[in-house]
Formats: C-alpha cells, structure tokens, sequence
C-alpha cells in the first residue's frame, strides 16, 4: 500500500511565479491537508480538502489556493512567488472518518530565487 | 496560538528517560504527537482525544490534561532511533484547524 506521495520533490522559481505541487492520498483516504514549513519550524497550517471542497483554512493569503479532485488527489497552488514561500511543502491524508489522524508525505521542497 | 513545547532541546545517553510538555492557551478537543527526523516529514505517533486520557506504544506514551489544556510526552529507556525534532499537534474545541507546537529537539547519543 503506498503511502502519500507528492510532487515534485524540490522545484526553484523566481519571485513572482506561480508554482503547483501536487499530493495523492494514501488508498482509503478521503481529507488532504497542506502545510508549510520553514526551516526549523513547525508545520503552519495552510487549508483543508474533503469531498472536494477546501473546508477549513489557516492564515495564508489568498496567494495561495487549493484544489481536491474526485479521486482524493490534491493540488497547492501558490501565485506571485515571495522569497518567504520557500519552505517544504506538507501534505498529509487522513482516513474516512478519522480526519484527525494525519499521514505525512515527503514533502515538496520550493525554493524562490 | 500556537502551542508552546518544552524543553526546546535535549540531550539524553542511551537509556535515559524524558519528557516533554505542551501547553496551549486555547481550549483543545485532542492533542497528537509527530517525530521528525532531519530532512523527512513528520511520522505519527499517537493521538489523545479525552482529558486525562493516557496512550502509549512501545516505550513511548502520553498524556493529556483536557483541563489544564496540557500534554506531556513520555519516552523510556530511550534509543538511539528515538532522536529527531518532536512536535505536539493540537486541535482546538471548536474548528478543524491543527497548530504545531514549537518543537523540541531530542538527540540520543550512545
């Protein structure tokens, strides 16, 4: 059974850009969720998807939006790249009914030049 | 808002016992604990959902004081697997939002 996997595993852009990274939740998960962390922090909480709709969303600016597909899979999209977006980008998946129990993916690592 | 975790860093022998404390400000409907090794994403351990409740696994357990807003992480006779940078995760009573604590980096050395 695969786990959560995301990508790509590292990406560089500019500021400015846009950038899209992708999640595909572990089978028999329904809940994605985005997190962001800098170096030597903690994961910040970006939003939440379930049933395809963004359902819970931390303070991220609008910069920052999300999508869920039919299939559970997951995008992050980040517009007008800033030099603070750099950081791993988290995805984790939770099962059906149990959201609160969260699985982690590798991680996409952006850095903006 | 986001929860406070102590100590910020220890170091433990091999064998040694620790804990470490997560507090927050905010009334919590479950506390979960992650490790994270460098350079890896965060691994589940466990989540508590009920004041008081107690949980554990291996030599590794927690508690949860529902009423103090407060969790605390037991490790024993630790290993060397056990180092890397522990995170609280909590969820607050009302919303589905998780806050990641400050972190507290845990080295076992041999």
């Amino acid at each position: 059974d695969a786990g959560v996997t995301q990508s790509p595993t590292h990406l560089i852009k500019t500021r400015g850009q846009q950038v899209t990274l992708r999640c595909s939740p572990k089978s028999g998960h329904d809940t994605v969720s985005w997190y962001q962390q800098a170096l030597g922090q903690g994961p910040q909480f970006i939003f939440q998807y379930y049933e395809e709709e963004e359902r819970q969303r931390g303070n991220f600016p609008d910069r920052f939006s999300g999508h869920q597909f039919p299939n559970y899979s997951s995008e992050l999209n980040v517009n007008a790249l800033l030099l603070g977006d750099s950081a791993l980008y988290l995805c984790a998946s939770s099962p059906a009914g149990h959201w609160n129990e969260q699985f982690f993916g590798p991680g996409t690592r952006l850095t903006v030049l | 808002q986001q929860p406070v975790q102590s100590p910020q860093a220890v170091i433990l022998r091999e064998g040694e016992d620790a804990v470490i404390n997560c507090s927050s400000s905010k009334a919590l409907y479950s506390v979960h604990w992650y490790r994270q090794k460098h350079g890896e994403a965060p691994v589940f351990l466990m989540i508590l959902l009920k004041g008081g409740e107690q949980k554990g696994h291996d030599k590794i357990s927690a508690s949860f004081n529902e009423k103090k807003q407060q969790s605390s992480l037991y490790l024993t006779a630790s290993q060397l697997s056990y180092s890397g940078t522990y995170f609280c995760g909590t969820q607050r009573a009302t919303g589905n939002q998780f806050y990641f604590g400050t972190g507290t980096s845990l080295t076992v050395i041999p």
